[in-house]
């Protein structure tokens, strides 16, 4: 089977650096990706590695060890809006297709 | 504008009735999921879909059924075999489960279901 592992819980001031780890353990990885969700909403994807190394897109980092099953989401310039839930996941083949597994997620507390 | 719907955004359910969640995506995508999601819980994959009229059950498919007549449609039945349905339940679409396309799902707003 597949499992992930993140923080249940992360806390931060903002304006500062905060750091959410994942790791997995899966068949056939294909990717890891990092979702968003504000409470009540719907996720929103933020980002997805397939190779090892740091993926850039604008405050938000992603980081894949693939040799490690681990990776990280890395939050620059917290903002308050910052506060929410974040969820890692791994795709598994599966017949051909290649089945998504999410972690239980990480609220992130953001605090003035 | 492009994107997926669920209807209604709530819903009450007496014990023993069967129940109906719409999920519609106009975005061209082979490959709709339905998620649980339960209070400080991850998502949990109850069905996908990686073509219209195939189906493939997810980890915790027990107690409901869906269907896939059309690209657009992927509608969840939650039946009254579902010893506990209360929960948030979520549709997600991508262009396709195979290849990376599969890994940025689009998330319908999501309907909370609650069982009377």
């Amino acid at each position: 089977g597949q499992s992930l592992e993140q923080p249940s819980e992360v806390t931060a001031v903002e304006g500062a650096i905060v750091q959410i780890n994942c790791t997995y353990q899966t068949s056939g990885f294909y990717g890891l990706s990092w979702y968003q969700q504000h409470d009540g909403g719907a996720p929103t994807f933020l980002s997805y590695n397939a190779l090892d190394g740091l993926e850039e897109t604008g405050r938000f980092s992603s980081f894949l060890s693939r040799s490690d099953s681990y990776g990280y989401l890395l939050l620059q310039e917290l903002q308050m809006k910052d506060s929410a839930s974040y969820f890692c996941a791994v795709r598994n083949s599966s017949g051909g297709s290649y089945i998504p597994t999410f972690g239980r997620g990480t609220s992130l507390i953001v605090h003035p | 504008d492009g994107g997926i719907t669920q209807s209604p955004k709530y819903l009450f359910r007496k014990e023993g009735q069967n129940v109906t969640l719409s999920c519609e995506q106009n975005l061209n995508h082979d490959a709709m999921y339905w998620y649980r999601q339960d209070p400080g819980q991850g998502l949990r994959l109850i069905y996908y879909s990686q073509i219209v009229n195939d189906f493939q059950k997810g980890d915790i498919a027990e107690g409901y059924s869906v269907s896939r007549e059309k690209k657009e449609s992927f509608p969840l039945t939650v039946t009254s075999a579902q010893k506990n349905p209360t929960a948030f339940y979520l549709c997600a679409s991508s262009i396709s489960a195979s290849g990376s396309h599969g890994n940025e799902q689009f998330f319908g707003p999501g309907t909370r279901l609650t069982v009377l």
